[in-house]
């Protein structure tokens, strides 16, 4: 099965420095990649995604990258704030015979230190 | 107001009880799936509900069993709980179509003493 590796699992920056955190994965065949902030105690959150037919995806503070020839995929985030601190996690789904399941990777614990 | 919520928050009971928690999402979406959090905050998935058929069921122990009464709801039953049972289930769903942007509800933090 698709197999997602997540790095790093702890990542602390200064407000106002831009956070990076990168994803590969294994199955060619994935076609979604969607990223999730969970906060303590909360369900994850979708933040942004990005289909394999596109290459760079942007919202506001944070934008999404994905290099099909390499497998990887990486989530930007500009302008941190104290409360964008939480634990992302990005995944990979691959077409219909998954049944449409996410693949998660194991996660990064990011802090914004004011 | 909640898109997908969940029933109970908490749950703590004893190893070889029977429990059940609840799912439901008022977003008109079609697919429903349970994903569990292991105390390292890993997500893996556990089932996928789409009108009202399982379409997959990732190694699983079938003590677990998902029952989807309509297209709505999707509980999760345990049967014979165990220790290992113990972490956060989390009921997610996802639009008609191909299926993207999965939902999640609030979780259910499920300890088996």
């Amino acid at each position: 099965g698709e197999n997602v590796e997540q790095h790093p699992s702890t990542l602390s920056v200064q407000e106002g420095d831009s956070a990076v955190i990168k994803c590969t994965y294994s199955d060619s065949a994935s076609n979604y990649f969607p990223w999730y902030k969970q906060e303590l105690g909360k369900g994850p959150q979708l933040i942004i995604d990005i289909r394999s037919n596109v290459g760079e995806k942007k919202d506001q503070r944070i934008a999404v990258t994905l290099n099909k020839t390499a497998k990887h995929f990486s989530l930007h985030i500009t302008e941190t704030q104290p409360e964008d601190s939480a634990v992302y996690f990005c995944a990979a789904r691959i077409p219909p015979n998954s049944g449409y399941a996410l693949n998660f990777g194991k996660g990064t614990s990011l802090l914004v230190t004011p | 107001d909640t898109a997908v919520s969940q029933t109970p928050k908490y749950l703590v009971t004893q190893m070889g009880n029977d429990k059940s928690i609840k799912c439901e999402q008022n977003l008109g979406h079609d697919t429903m799936y349970w994903y569990k959090q292991d105390s390292k905050k890993f997500l893996k998935i556990m089932f996928s509900y789409n009108n009202k058929e399982l379409i997959i069921n990732e190694t699983v122990p079938n003590r677990f069993s998902p029952k989807s009464p309509d297209k709505a709801h999707l509980n999760l039953h345990i049967n014979s709980l165990e220790l290992g049972d113990s972490a956060v289930y989390f009921c997610a769903s996802s639009p008609s179509g191909n299926h993207y942007e999965q939902y999640f509800g609030p979780g259910t933090r499920l300890t088996v003493t």
